[in-house]
């Protein structure tokens, strides 16, 4: 069964910086792109960041490039999403999925259970 | 605020079919990139309900359509019933933001 667990949410102060992970199981984790997306309380979706099966290549959303940075571990089915320089509007739930099709044409086919991340004082 | 627009809410009564919209423009859906759909039940994450346009992932039910026309989709839902109750968002690519965009939302209301 494919599945994609996220960890590291919590309290973040403004200007802080938190580091998300996301573990994959259940398939070949490197030979697939990942992204992130971001749902604010009450608001919709957003997507965040997409990196490629190789790591070499990643995207931004134009609200956190130079802010967020995407990595990923393939000898651990890891992938990681490092943010610095947090803003309240950063304050969401961050989900893990598994981009189908073309990057940035297809759909999200699969998401995890998502992680909370409250940037505050 | 979100580059394709769909009605805040839907309700209808159970085995009804009510139909959600998600409008765009000519960068989005009018340049005929692919339109999919998410159901959100509440508390949960949002899992994938119809791709490029009128397709279902595995284990969709049919009473799930999609749709479109011009700068439109839709999504239909027949035979509605009580665990139909979620949101429901689009999603395409946009030429000018070379993104992906999502509907700004749509709940789904039994009655």
């Amino acid at each position: 069964e494919v599945q994609l667990l996220e960890s590291g949410g919590g309290l973040a102060q403004p200007g802080g910086s938190a580091r998300l992970s996301c573990v994959a199981s259940g398939f070949t984790f490197s030979s697939y792109a990942m992204s992130w997306a971001r749902q604010a309380p009450g608001k919709g979706l957003e997507w965040v960041s997409t990196i490629s099966g190789g790591g070499e290549s990643t995207y931004y959303a134009d609200s956190v490039r130079g802010r967020f940075t995407l990595s990923r571990d393939n000898s651990r089915d890891t992938l990681y999403l490092q943010m610095s320089g947090l803003r309240a509007d950063d304050t969401a739930t961050y989900f893990c999925t598994i981009p189908g099709g073309q990057l940035f044409f297809g759909p999200f086919n699969l998401w995890g259970q998502g992680t909370v991340v409250t940037v505050s004082t | 605020q979100s580059v394709l627009t769909q009605p805040p809410s839907v309700s209808g009564a159970p085995g009804q079919r009510v139909t959600i919209s998600c409008t765009g423009s000519s960068s989005n859906i009018g340049a005929g990139y692919d339109v999919h759909w998410y159901q959100q039940l509440p508390g949960t994450a949002p899992k994938l309900l119809i791709y490029n346009d009128n397709n279902r992932p595995s284990g969709v039910p049919d009473r799930f359509s999609g749709s479109r026309s011009g700068t439109s989709a839709s999504l239909a839902i027949a035979g509605l019933q009580a665990d139909d109750e979620a949101d429901y968002y689009c999603q395409s690519h946009d030429s000018t933001l070379r993104s992906y965009v999502f509907g700004s939302g749509t709940k789904v209301t039994v009655l």
